[in-house]
């Protein structure tokens, strides 16, 4: 079964505005983490940003949030004033109890001048 | 701090040769996981070590292995190479816990590897 659902291929979001990446993810345990990643063309992953399964608060880094809705299992990226630096390939992951991360496909992000 | 080193950068093969893709993680982290990359089949999880110990496995033929030093450094093999094992291959390093106690993964730039 997938562990990591992300349903939108591609997105353009113009520059300074905040552009939402929808996840949603599917384990059975009670621990887990939950990760986003930003791959430039260029292919490096970069960390952006984490949330574990017990944490209250949404985690924040900069200008990246973590919308955590447990019940819904779904952990959205937002990304607030969208730069042209901004445009990537974003990916969604999971690490459950088994030491592996579980990807989604990834979603492309257009950043318009 | 200097990050995850991966090398090479690129490398060509042909079919039937062997590989072996290297991996330095960020100085402290004990845990190494490597991941393959594809168009097709997007980032797959290949294995995780942990203090020289393979802790899991992804579902890859016995073709793909790894192994890991103690000072941490990690290899990674594929023997008799099929063109299918064309990828961007990525090493990433964190320091090992898991669920929701999770370290984050640092990955390295990656290997590029084609097989001709």
């Amino acid at each position: 079964a997938q562990k990591i659902t992300q349903t939108q291929p591609g997105m353009f979001v113009q520059e300074k505005e905040a552009v939402t990446l929808d996840c949603t993810y599917d384990t059975s345990d009670q621990s887990y983490g939950l990760f986003w990643y930003k791959q430039p063309s260029s292919g490096e992953m970069i960390f952006l940003i984490y949330q574990g399964s017990y944490d209250e608060q949404n985690a924040t880094e900069g200008r990246y949030s973590l919308n955590f809705q447990k019940a819904r299992k779904s952990a959205n990226l937002v990304i607030s004033a969208s730069q042209l630096g901004d445009s990537a390939m974003y990916f969604c992951a999971m690490r459950d109890n088994d030491y592996k991360l579980s990807f989604g496909a990834g979603t492309t992000v257009t950043v318009r001048a | 701090k200097a990050g995850v080193t991966q090398t090479p950068r690129y490398l060509i093969k042909t079919r039937g040769q062997q590989v072996t893709l290297s991996c330095s993680p960020i100085s402290g982290h004990r845990s190494v996981s490597w991941y393959q990359q594809t168009p097709g089949q997007g980032l797959q999880f290949l294995f995780e070590y942990f203090s020289e110990t393979q802790r899991n496995k992804g579902n890859f033929p016995g073709r793909f292995s790894g192994r890991q030093f103690s000072n941490s450094r990690s290899e990674m093999n594929v023997s008799t190479l099929e063109l299918g094992d064309s990828a961007l291959y990525l090493c990433a390093s964190s320091f090992g816990s898991t669920g929701s106690n999770s370290s984050p993964l640092h990955f390295g730039n990656g290997t590029r590897l084609t097989v001709t």
